[in-house]
């Protein structure tokens, strides 16, 4: 039950779009579909933003997206906007029923 | 509305035991798998346990095996988490989530637990 291997952090610009990737293995990312995506603010609770590697839950913007290649999620924002600064964690399905997330990235929108 | 309202933190002992309680409502409670997840002070999150829709079948991460048990009254809409041998590690907010097709879904504010002497 490794945690899921996030960058600490990325950045850019009003406007511009940035790529969170998600690595985990053949067990996790790898073997299942369920790879989901939070959006967490300082001092709140986690909110879904990606379920099912790619789908978007009612009323999060067009603006991210979700992939999956091999052992490796990525969730993208495009149009970055200022209100889009949180931590973000990806988290998969591990089999037996067991669940593991990521080590959290911090997204500043410069 | 999905509600989901944790309460029952506070600070415990190492080697104590505290039970959290999670009020849900919005929602028809019995028909859902349900999830705790917990997050150390200025840490990422990480999944505790899950527990399927009748409460039936249970399962926990490797770091709180044998130690926390979690369980629910779909009478009362409550989930529980009890935590025995509680260590200093396991101080963190512990939030409560449902589940919706092995996706952890709607999350609950959380409700801080703080191990120390």
């Amino acid at each position: 039950q490794s945690a899921l291997t996030q960058p600490r952090s990325v950045s850019g610009s009003p406007g511009q779009s940035v790529t969170i990737s998600c690595t985990g293995t053949s067990s996790d990312v790898g073997d299942y579909n369920y790879v989901s995506w939070y959006q967490q603010p300082p001092d709140k609770a986690p909110k879904l933003m990606i379920y099912d590697v790619s789908k978007r839950p009612s009323g999060v913007p067009d603006r991210f997206s979700g992939s999956k290649s091999g052992n490796t999620a990525s969730l993208t924002i495009s149009g970055l906007q200022a209100e889009d600064e949180a931590d973000y964690y990806c988290c998969s399905y591990a089999g037996s029923y067991t669940w593991v997330f990521g080590g959290g990235t911090k997204l500043t929108v410069l | 509305e999905v509600q989901l309202v944790e309460s029952g933190g506070g600070l415990v002992q190492p080697g104590g035991s505290l039970r959290l309680s999670c009020a849900a409502s919005g929602f028809t409670f019995s028909s859902y798998w349900m999830h705790w997840v917990r997050q150390a002070p200025g840490k990422g999150l990480e999944w505790v346990s899950r527990i399927t829709s009748d409460g039936s079948s249970t399962s926990y991460a490797d770091s709180v095996k044998g130690r926390f048990t979690m369980s629910r009254d779909n009478a009362k809409n409550t989930l529980y988490l009890q935590m025995n041998s509680v260590r200093a590690e396991d101080t963190a907010v512990y939030y409560c989530a449902r589940d919706d097709r092995y996706t952890v879904t709607w999350w609950g504010q959380g409700t801080l637990v703080t191990a120390s002497s």
